[in-house]
């Protein structure tokens, strides 16, 4: 591996069903990061954790969790899927949080919601 | 209220120049970061700018300016792979990136 793996790739998901977006970094980083990218609009940022074993909320939290059981690994949960989360999903790391914060990003899921 | 401004789409010839600009404001500053993304690919880092002034960097150069909440991001010499979005972010206080929606480059020849 080297840098962000992301699977899926893309997804098609029946409305009401769980699923799980996984994303794992071998680059050792501190801080990692799920967005979503929706036509015309910016990253928005959905989780983060600064460090293993914390996690945050971005702007749009609602219906997704996340957890960080180690420094690698950073899956993000849809709970019940809406096709409102049809959406690009990006992961990204950074070596800090607390300073310059280049992000480093995953290739991208793709879901698509029905 | 925090917020990243920048065109919507550009269009620009083969082997010209081109500025595309990003206003911010941010609750606090911490950085302002320019990613290119090639359609269906993932972000990738360009440039970063924390003090005033211009960062040279190849055919790229990115300009800041803290007191205008302004920065812009110059491409000289254009080729078709240039063509992309561009992706302005600010670092607010807690150091998260607040993203603009980008701005699709057209390069014709």
């Amino acid at each position: 591996i080297a840098g962000i793996t992301q699977a899926p790739t893309s997804q098609i998901l029946a409305a009401g069903r769980r699923m799980t977006l996984r994303c794992t970094q071998d680059m050792r980083h501190n801080a990692m990061y799920w967005y979503r990218q929706d036509l015309g609009l910016g990253l928005r940022l959905i989780h983060y954790s600064n460090t293993a074993g914390t996690t945050g909320k971005g702007e749009v939290p609602d219906g997704y969790s996340v957890s960080r059981a180690n420094t690698d690994d950073f899956p993000l949960t849809l709970a019940s899927a809406v096709p409102s989360q049809t959406s690009v999903y990006f992961c990204a790391s950074s070596d800090s949080s607390e300073s310059y914060n280049e992000q480093f990003f995953g290739p991208g899921t793709r879901l698509t919601v029905l | 209220g925090q917020n990243i401004d920048q065109p919507t789409e550009m269009t620009a010839t083969e082997g010209a120049i081109v500025q595309i600009n990003c206003t911010y404001q941010t609750s606090g500053f911490n950085g302002l970061f320019w990613y290119q993304q090639h359609a269906g690919e993932a972000p990738t880092f360009l440039s970063y700018n924390v003090l005033d002034g211009l960062e040279e960097k190849g055919r790229f150069s990115s300009f800041l300016s803290r007191s205008k909440g302004y920065s812009y991001l110059l491409l000289k010499e254009l080729q078709m792979k240039d063509s992309a979005s561009y992706l302005c972010a600010a670092g607010d206080s807690n150091y998260q990136l607040i993203w603009g929606a980008g701005t699709k480059l057209i390069i014709k020849p």
